[in-house]
């Protein structure tokens, strides 16, 4: 079964300090990788994605994700946190033979990040 | 550039009235949409998804339907609301193909009484 998890329901980091918000997948056929960020009543905003090649993804500001082949992993990382980081992530997976052309994702349940000053 | 509407921003409607929510795409052709409900601001549910007009794809059983009636919009409904249809509800698109990225609405914020 195709499944996305975010083990954290919230993750903690004061400002400045690294941080890290995990993702494991599961899904048949090669993964495509998906992080979204949402700030409150807003939409999804995407951050970036893992098609191919390289391991580690750089997206939009300052995020940047590693994916993981043999642990089945995609955890979204940023070398400094601020405090305006502080929102809903979500991270999603699709593949060919799970979404093929309708371009349907798995979300997982979301981790709350919150980055004090 | 793409964008993608979606209106009302927020709605109160009492239980057993009818819902009409819309989704617009502009600047993109033959986008695949996708409707979401998500609950107490966590996971996202899928509603339903359409790959063209007219094609509506169900993911869960429910008091909603959708339909596409142009390219680029796309339309929930419910003759008859529920307190627990409640909740956020997004629209998205993406153009085809399982490693493009959904790009989302603003949202309508649906509360029923």
């Amino acid at each position: 079964a195709q499944s996305v998890a975010q083990p954290e329901d919230q993750v903690n980091v004061a400002e400045g300090n690294p941080l890290t918000v995990k993702c494991t997948y599961s899904v048949s056929g090669n993964p495509y990788l998906f992080w979204y960020v949402q700030y409150p009543n807003r939409g999804l905003q995407f951050l970036l994605k893992y098609i191919t090649g390289d391991n580690l993804v750089k997206g939009s500001y300052g995020f940047e994700a590693e994916f993981n082949k043999s642990q089945t992993s995609f955890h979204l990382k940023k070398p400094s946190a601020l405090v305006s980081d502080s929102a809903l992530y979500f991270c999603a997976v699709s593949s060919r033979d799970y979404g093929g052309s309708q371009g349907n994702l798995i979300f997982g349940k979301g981790t709350k990040l919150s980055v004090k000053p | 550039s793409q964008t993608i509407h979606q209106w009302p921003a927020t709605l109160v409607q009492p239980v057993g009235s009818p819902l009409s929510l819309e989704c617009t795409v502009e600047g993109t052709s033959n986008p695949n949409l996708y409707w979401y409900r998500q609950a107490a601001g966590r996971g996202l549910q899928l509603l339903f998804y359409s790959v063209g007009i007219g094609q509506i794809s169900s993911e869960v059983p429910q008091n909603l339907s959708a339909s596409r009636p142009q390219d680029r919009q796309f339309i929930l409904s419910s003759k008859k609301l529920l307190l627990s249809d409640s909740g956020f509800y997004l629209c998205a698109w993406t153009r085809d193909h399982s490693y493009n990225e959904q790009f989302f609405g603003p949202g309508t914020r649906l509360t029923v009484l």
